[in-house]
């Protein structure tokens, strides 16, 4: 398998903060790199797939970047809204598709 | 707009097998576009992939759960399931079905999701 590894694991900020949350990959996965925000009792929400394309609707304020094992995502200003675990996903081996195991961000 | 949801029993019983449906609107499943998954939460924990399966019935599944499972797909009823057997408190979770994009394998949309339960 895959592995993936976000850091940091918890994330306290303001609103209006630039924000940036990591995710290594145990070997190469290109661009097959996926991220989500999810929020208490709801179903994760796709925000950035092929490691930068924003998803439709989502806000500007979300970026995405890397390839090959490191990729980052960057909120540029925390809106009240954006508080929320954060999952990164490789969608580049079936067997199986691995998730990171979340970046909770807070707030300070 | 594609939506999914997910339906099936919310307890079962230990070594029992779960047995969860989800069924796909504003869109067909028999899509090329798309593969169709299962992913699980247990309470207060990440994400877990279980697998995913096309239109056609060819399934991939997540190794650690492979001797376990069973996706089926019904295109005439626009759903597919998802079978755990001999489930037992470590499968209580809560489980997403969601559509797997053919190309980049981003997931999206995702059903609301039904907590399975696995107590006596």
């Amino acid at each position: 398998d895959i592995q993936m590894t976000q850091s940091p694991s918890s994330l306290s900020a303001s609103v209006g903060d630039r924000v940036t949350i990591t995710c290594r990959a145990s070997q190469s996965i290109t661009s097959y790199l996926n991220w989500y925000q999810q929020k208490p009792g709801k179903a994760p929400k796709l925000l950035i797939y092929a490691a930068s394309s924003l998803q439709s609707g989502v806000p500007s304020r979300f970026s995405g970047s890397g390839s090959g094992t490191d990729f980052t995502l960057t909120i540029s200003s925390l809106q009240p809204e954006d508080f929320a675990t954060y999952y990164c996903q490789q969608s580049y081996s079936t067997l199986p598709y691995t998730f990171g195991q979340g970046t909770k961000l807070e707030i300070k | 707009q594609l939506q999914l949801l997910e339906s099936g029993p919310g307890l079962v019983k230990p070594s029992e097998t779960l047995s969860l449906t989800c069924t796909v609107s504003g869109g067909s499943i028999s899509s090329s576009s798309y593969y169709w998954g299962w992913i699980r939460q247990p309470p207060g924990k990440g994400l877990e992939w279980i697998g995913s399966i096309y239109y056609t019935g060819s399934t991939y599944y997540n190794p650690s759960l492979k001797s376990r499972v069973t996706f089926s797909v019904d295109t005439s009823r626009n759903h597919f399931s998802l079978k755990l057997s001999s489930v037992t408190a470590a499968d209580t979770a809560v489980y997403y079905c969601a559509s797997v994009g053919a190309v980049a394998g981003r997931l999206d949309p995702w059903g609301q999701g039904t907590l399975v339960t696995v107590s006596s």
